[in-house]
C-alpha cells in the first residue's frame, strides 16, 4: 500500500513560518489533505484537495505539492498552532484508500 | 453542523469483540452527503482507516482488518456501529468515528480510548 513519511517534529519561533513536508511516491499526482490535532482532541481538517482551506481556517495555513513532496505551510505562527499535523492521501486505486502520514509535532518556541 | 459522538465499552479482554456506536447529530445520516467511517489511532502511531459505509450503498473495509470488522447503521437512531472481533493488545487505540466527504474526513468524533488487556 501507499506509504507516507513526515518528520517527527518541527520547531518554529512565533511569527515565523513553519514548513511541514509529507513525502510519498509521486504525491503531486495524488489528492492530499491535512489535519491538525491538538493534545487530547480529535483531528481537525485544515487543508483539503492539496491547497483548499475550510472557511474557518485562517489564511495563514496553505498547502502545496510538487514531485514526491506535499507541504503544509503555516505563516506567522502563533502559540495556538502548536499541535500534531497529519497528511492524508486518497489512493483510489487501492483497497486501503485513506492513507495517513505518521504526523509531525509542531512546537512553537 | 454535523456532530459525532462515540460510545461503548472501553476495556476489553483479549479475544472479546469490540463494539462501538457513533451517534450523529445536527444532520441525517440518510442525507446522502457523506460516507460514515471509523478510524483508529494507537498511542504514538499513525491514524489507520478501519472502514466506511454509505447509507443504502456499499461498505468498504481496510484489507488488514477485513476478516474481523463489521460496520452497520441504524438510521432510525441516526447511529452507526463498529464490531471488531477477536481483539488483541494490538487493537488498543483511540477509535474515532467520522463523516467522510469522499476523499477526506470532514468531521470527527471526540474519540474513544479502547484498551485490550487481560
Amino acid at each position: 500500500s501507499y506509504m507516507l513519511t513526515q518528520p517527527p517534529s518541527v520547531s518554529v519561533a512565533p511569527g515565523k513560518t513553519a514548513t511541514i513536508p509529507c513525502v510519498g511516491n509521486d504525491i503531486e499526482s495524488k489528492i492530499v489533505h491535512w489535519y491538525q490535532q491538538r493534545p487530547g482532541q480529535a483531528p481537525f481538517l485544515v487543508i483539503y484537495y492539496n491547497s483548499d482551506r475550510p472557511s474557518e481556517i485562517p489564511e495563514r495555513f496553505s498547502g502545496s505539492a510538487s514531485g514526491n513532496t506535499a507541504t503544509l505551510t503555516i505563516s506567522r505562527v502563533e502559540a495556538g498552532d502548536e499541535a500534531d499535523y497529519f497528511c492524508q492521501v486518497w489512493d483510489g486505486s487501492s483497497d486501503d484508500p485513506y492513507v495517513f502520514g505518521p504526523g509531525t509535532t509542531v512546537t512553537v518556541l | 453542523q454535523v456532530q459525532l459522538q462515540e460510545s461503548g465499552p472501553r476495556l476489553l479482554k483479549p479475544s472479546q469483540t469490540l463494539s462501538l456506536s457513533c451517534t450523529v447529530s445536527g444532520g441525517s445520516m440518510n442525507s446522502g452527503s457523506y460516507y460514515w467511517a471509523w478510524i483508529r489511532q494507537p498511542a504514538g502511531k499513525a491514524l489507520e482507516w478501519i472502514g466506511r459505509m454509505y447509507i443504502g450503498g456499499t461498505t468498504n473495509y481496510n484489507p488488514s482488518l477485513k476478516s474481523r470488522v463489521t460496520m452497520s447503521a441504524d438510521t432510525s437512531k441516526n447511529q452507526f456501529s463498529l464490531n471488531l472481533t477477536s481483539v488483541t493488545a494490538a487493537d488498543t487505540a483511540v477509535y474515532y468515528c467520522a463523516s467522510l466527504s469522499g476523499t477526506y474526513a470532514l468531521k470527527w468524533g471526540q474519540g474513544a480510548l479502547v484498551v485490550v488487556s487481560s
